[in-house]
């Protein structure tokens, strides 16, 4: 079965604080994977795609996250938080090619504090 | 902002009532997604509609159907309102093209079933 699991669900951080969000996913197949986050009243935004090449991927905002296929994992990072960091982080995937069900895993909730 | 609309923006129902929720599709996007996301979830996936056809579904019973327009905008109906029908509804457009995809998300209709 398809799945995405997330293992922080709510992870609080200093400013200035390194960050990594775990993620793992289970697929057959040549696999998408996702970063979403969604900001306190905001919708969800695309915070950075992995389809396929190089498995570390830089997205928005200084986020970059590493596919390694060995593991099953494409984790979040980033090497210094902000306050404006603070929002709900989704890990998503999907197989490439047919049509386009995404997987969402159940969100981790960031809070930086200042 | 993402160029997805979605309408209303809250919608309070009874129980076995019908609801329809409405979509805009980001211009040129050819394929529309709905999600469900219940309070503290990842958003699931429901359907996705490609060029006015269903090509996907998640783990929705039928009272749960959709339509996509010739403009690519969409609908989605739920009839028979559940009270764990309440939640966030989420519109996702995107173009499927030969390699990956992208899912651009609109802000959401609140649905409250009582």
């Amino acid at each position: 079965a398809q799945s995405v699991s997330q293992h922080n669900h709510h992870v609080i951080l200093s400013e200035a604080a390194s960050l990594e969000l775990g993620c793992n996913y289970s697929y057959g197949g040549t696999v998408n994977l996702f970063w979403y986050v969604q900001y306190p009243g905001q919708h969800l935004q695309l915070l950075l795609k992995y389809f396929s090449g190089d498995p570390l991927v830089k997205g928005i905002k200084g986020f970059e996250a590493e596919f390694i296929k060995s593991k099953f994992s494409f984790n979040l990072r980033k090497p210094s938080v902000q306050w404006s960091d603070t929002a709900e982080y989704f890990c998503a995937g999907g197989n490439s090619g047919g049509y386009q069900k995404v997987t969402f895993g159940i969100g981790t909730k960031l809070q930086v504090i200042p | 902002e993402t160029g997805v609309t979605q309408s209303p923006t809250h919608l309070i129902k009874t129980r076995g009532q019908q609801v329809t929720l409405r979509c805009s599709s980001q211009s040129g996007h050819n394929t529309v997604s709905w999600y469900q996301q219940a309070l503290g979830q990842g958003p699931q996936f429901i359907f996705q509609y490609y060029r006015e056809e269903e090509n996907g579904r998640g783990n929705f019973p039928p009272r749960f159907s959709g339509l996509q327009f010739p403009n690519y905008s969409s609908e989605l109906n739920v009839n028979a309102l559940e009270l764990d029908d309440s939640a966030l509804y989420l519109c996702a457009s995107s173009l499927q093209t030969g390699g990956g995809y992208e899912q651009y998300f609109g802000p959401g209709t609140r649905l409250t079933v009582t």
